[in-house]
């Protein structure tokens, strides 16, 4: 079946800029989870959703990141004014209740 | 304090030997465990996971957990230079959901 996707693959943008970033989780799975991985440097947790629970936001660095989803599908996560430390990976998981996570292929974010 | 920790490496192993990767958690509440493996360039790629002390196999792959210890390590038997990547360990911390990942350790398997 197919797995994670996110889109786009790569995002070039200009400081001070919004963007926004998807992920499409494997079918049927409940919980979604993005992470940030800037080079050359390990997984940062940003934010989980578990079906209708309220979302645990406790790794957004600041209050210029923010993620939506809808229902058991699709999430948005976005960056409003973007800065150049924002540059990294962003990467996206789902996995079935809470268990293996799946990542998708991540997004590329460079800010200039 | 980093909560999952791992050796960054490089690890050289040569073709057809053993590779040991270790990782130590520093939660004694972490229930699960997770080694992926990472290509450069690519995202992170689920290998194993492990719940319970003891060893579990998967092919070439043996996770082994001891919660004692707070230790996790991940062997490779008969290693191919396919294998050469940065391999990331991961616990789950406490909370129901969330991973913490360690910053990985660079295998190179060398001919």
């Amino acid at each position: 079946g197919a797995g994670v996707s996110q889109s786009p693959s790569n995002k070039v943008t200009e400081k001070g800029k919004d963007v926004e970033l998807r992920c499409d989780p494997i079918s049927g799975h409940t919980a979604l989870y993005w992470y940030r991985q800037r080079l050359g440097q390990g997984l940062e947790f940003l934010i989980y959703f578990q079906g209708n629970s309220a979302p645990d936001k406790s790794g957004l660095p600041s209050d210029r990141f923010s993620a939506e989803r809808t229902g058991e599908s699709v999430s948005t996560l976005t960056i409003q004014r973007t800065q150049q430390e924002d540059s990294a990976v962003y990467l996206c998981a789902s996995s079935l209740m809470n268990y293996e996570q799946y990542f998708g292929p991540g997004t590329r974010l460079t800010v200039t | 304090q980093k909560e999952v920790e791992q050796n960054s490496g490089p690890l050289s192993v040569p073709e057809g030997a053993i590779a040991s990767l270790n990782c130590t958690y520093s939660d004694r509440v972490s229930q699960s465990f997770f080694w992926y493996r990472q290509y450069s360039g690519k995202s992170p790629e689920l290998i194993m996971s492990i719940y319970s002390n003891g060893d579990k196999e998967d092919g070439r792959f043996t996770a082994q957990l001891n919660k004692a210890s707070q230790y996790v390590s991940l062997l490779i038997r008969d290693s191919q230079p396919s294998d050469s990547a940065t391999y990331l360990c991961a616990a789950n911390t406490g909370t129901a959901s969330k991973l913490t990942f360690g910053t990985g350790t660079r295998l190179q398997v060398t001919l």
